[in-house]
């Protein structure tokens, strides 16, 4: 049974740097063809694609968001670890994990319940 | 980027209405197009994939057509656990993948 948690800190200050963990089981991240990736959703308004980091560690970024974002992980704990640096009151939002299962659709197939991170001083 | 226009943003239909969203592409995409629904406070789940390609579980009622720039995704018969926001995926250019607006379907 796939599951993801996403973990992190619910309030940053604009200019911090905000780290959130992907924690999974149920797959492993060094399977060839599983992706991890970062989605977010302001409140009402849509999906919005962060970051993405495969099983040959292949890592990938939003292009408006690229200079701020790290993806990395941990496939001994089963971890992702998204970074953003520069935080500001329009980054605030529902931070998704979610995982790519297959190599031949680049679809989310199963999801994390999200974590909201608001910014604000 | 590929950027992807859902239609309508919104839209009111009874239980039993069949229902037709649309997902309109900048360039052509193939059928690397997924679909997804969202309820309120809870995380998106695949319905469809590879534009017409149901995910396991979900009911037969959803179906997805469409390749190029033009797809829909379609309920034949509205059933009240379906009033939700609706999202179109593209894949096409992996690996930057893209969302479209949304569309959310109320109760009527």
């Amino acid at each position: 049974q796939v599951t993801l948690r996403e973990s992190g800190p619910a309030l940053v200050k604009p200019t911090q740097t905000l780290t959130l963990t992907c924690t999974f089981s149920g797959f492993s991240l060094s399977t060839s063809g599983m992706c991890v990736s970062w989605v977010r959703q302001p409140p009402g308004k849509a999906l919005e694609w962060l970051a993405l980091i495969d099983w040959d560690d292949d890592k990938y970024y939003s292009t408006s968001l690229k200079t701020r974002l790290t993806i990395s992980k941990d496939t001994s704990k089963n971890q992702v670890v998204l970074t953003m640096t520069n935080m500001d009151p329009v980054d605030t939002a529902t931070y998704y994990c979610a995982r790519i299962g297959s190599s031949s659709w680049y679809v989310f197939d199963y999801w994390g319940q999200g974590t909201l991170v608001t910014v604000s001083s | 980027a590929i950027q992807l226009t859902q239609s309508p943003s919104s839209l009111s239909a009874s239980v039993g209405d069949r229902v037709t969203i649309t997902c309109r592409a900048s360039q052509g995409i193939s059928s690397a197009l997924a679909w997804y629904q969202q309820k309120p406070g809870k995380a998106p789940k695949l319905l469809i994939y590879d534009a017409s390609s149901l995910e396991s579980g979900v009911p037969s009622r959803f179906s997805g057509s469409g390749s190029g720039t033009d797809f829909t995704l379609t309920i034949s018969s509205l059933q009240p656990e379906d009033f939700a926001t609706y999202y179109c995926q593209q894949f096409n250019s992996y690996p930057a993948l893209t969302f479209g607006g949304g569309t959310k379907v109320e109760i009527k």
